[in-house]
């Protein structure tokens, strides 16, 4: 069964930094499709990140030269350091895994199958 | 990346059906086939509800469809149910290897 457990969340003041974590388990996290995505209070869904199985990245314009999202396949986790943290970004932050395509044999990143539970990150003073 | 124009809330009564509009632009939901929808319940991990505009994810209950046409995408769900209140939220893939979400919709089952 795929499972994903975000942790690392908190309250952190503007300008500072966290990074956020997700264990997966029932899947390999460095072969597979992996995003993250946030939700501000009583806002929308927001995609910010994505990593390839070849480790290849992209970012929403917001969280661009600020976040860099990561993996260690060691530890089956996909990491994301958040830096100079504005109060904007305040949210519960999910990560998601990508749609197997089982006829074409490779994953639809676009399409987020899995989600973690998600973690509150607060940024205030 | 603007976010896509969804409606903040529609409702219908058990066993009727509702639609979602989700609008966005020839950059995303006009130019790629690659629209999705999810549910979300406040407090659990979002849930993939249909993807390549009209393709259900196995699991997922045939009562909801998918359409599209032009720069707007549709979702509808038929013979509502009471779990079927939460949170919608559309989805596109954008040419510059991003994606975008709607703002939202609360669907309230009356």
């Amino acid at each position: 069964e795929v499972q994903l457990v975000e942790s690392g969340g908190g309250l952190i003041q503007p300008g500072g930094s966290l990074r956020l974590s997700c264990e997966g388990s029932g899947f390999a996290v460095s072969t597979s499709y992996m995003s993250w995505v946030r939700q501000a209070p009583g806002k929308g869904l927001e995609w910010v990140s994505v990593i390839y199985s070849g480790a290849t990245t992209h970012y929403a314009d917001s969280v661009k030269g600020r976040f860099t999202i990561s993996r260690d396949s060691s530890k089956n986790t996909l990491y994301l350091q958040m830096n100079s943290l504005r109060a904007e970004d305040t949210a519960v932050y999910y990560c998601a895994r990508g749609l197997w395509d089982s006829v074409w044999g490779n994953y639809r990143w676009y399409y987020l199958h899995y989600w973690g539970q998600g973690t509150l990150v607060t940024v205030s003073s | 990346q603007s976010a896509l124009t969804q409606p903040a809330s529609v409702s219908g009564s058990p066993g009727q059906s509702i639609t979602i509009s989700c609008t966005g632009t020839s950059s995303d939901v006009g130019g790629y086939n690659y629209v999705s929808w999810y549910q979300h319940h406040p407090g659990k991990a979002p849930q993939l509800m249909i993807y390549d505009v009209s393709n259900r994810p196995s699991g997922v209950s045939n009562r909801f469809s998918g359409s599209k046409s032009g720069n707007t995408a549709s979702l509808t769900v038929s013979g509502l149910q009471a779990e079927d209140e939460a949170d919608y939220y559309c989805s596109s893939y954008t040419g510059s290897s991003t994606l975008v979400f709607g703002g939202g919709t609360k669907l309230t089952v009356l």
